[in-house]
């Protein structure tokens, strides 16, 4: 079946820290690669998406993932996270432009000032 | 653009209560996605509209959840009887063709007391 895997439940960093988020997924063939934020309280967000082309994809407010076809991986990464990162991340995966997308559980991240 | 809208934002009802969840997509978009965000499951997928068809309603979890699409701007999901373990954050979300983006509501919040 279908799965997204995000391997961390909780992240607690300190601002200016680097950030890297593990998502997995397990599909076979073409796949649409998606992460998103939930800020407390606030409906999901776009930061970034991948479906082809460059492997590395830039999104909003810094953030960067890397796809890596070979290891079925797509982490979130940013160099130096601030406090107002505060939020849940979650990476999604679908085939094909529409379609079921499937998120994973979602990694809460905590930004100590 | 308003984006994805939701209604009500907040719902609190008796178990037992019929409950219906509204939903306006964006102008232009053509497929329609019912999610249920909960602490222990994270988002499921529950149903998702086509063109106003539903194509998957594999997650919708009981007879009692039922969603409609009667046209292109407007979509239902109603819960009866509603029970407590119905309570959670409902979103909907809406994309188009070739957009490979999905838009998110606000949600609406159920309680179930």
């Amino acid at each position: 079946a279908q799965s997204v895997s995000q391997h961390n439940h909780h992240v607690i960093l300190s601002e200016a820290a680097s950030l890297e988020l593990g998502c997995n997924y397990s599909y076979g063939g073409t796949v649409n690669l998606f992460w998103y934020v939930q800020y407390p309280g606030q409906h999901l967000q776009l930061l970034l998406k991948y479906f082809s082309g460059d492997p590395l994809v830039k999104g909003i407010k810094g953030f960067e993932a890397e796809f890596i076809k070979s290891k079925f991986s797509f982490n979130l990464r940013k160099p130096s996270v601030q406090w107002s990162d505060t939020a849940e991340y979650f990476c999604a995966a679908t085939r094909g432009s529409q379609g079921n997308l499937i998120f994973g559980k979602g990694t809460k991240l905590s930004v100590k000032p | 653009d308003a984006g994805v809208i939701q209604s009500p934002r907040h719902e609190v009802t008796e178990m037992g209560q019929e409950v219906t969840l509204r939903c306006k997509p964006i102008s232009g978009h053509n497929s329609l996605f019912w999610y249920r965000q909960t602490m222990m499951r994270g988002l499921e997928l529950l149903i998702y509209f086509n063109n106003n068809v539903p194509i998957d309603d594999s997650g919708m979890p009981e007879d009692r959840f039922s969603a409609k699409m009667p046209n292109a701007s407007f979509s239902t999901l109603k819960i009866q009887p509603s029970e407590p373990r119905d309570s959670a954050v409902y979103f909907c979300a809406s994309s188009s063709q070739g957009s490979y983006g999905y838009t998110f509501g606000s949600g609406t919040r159920l309680t179930v007391v």
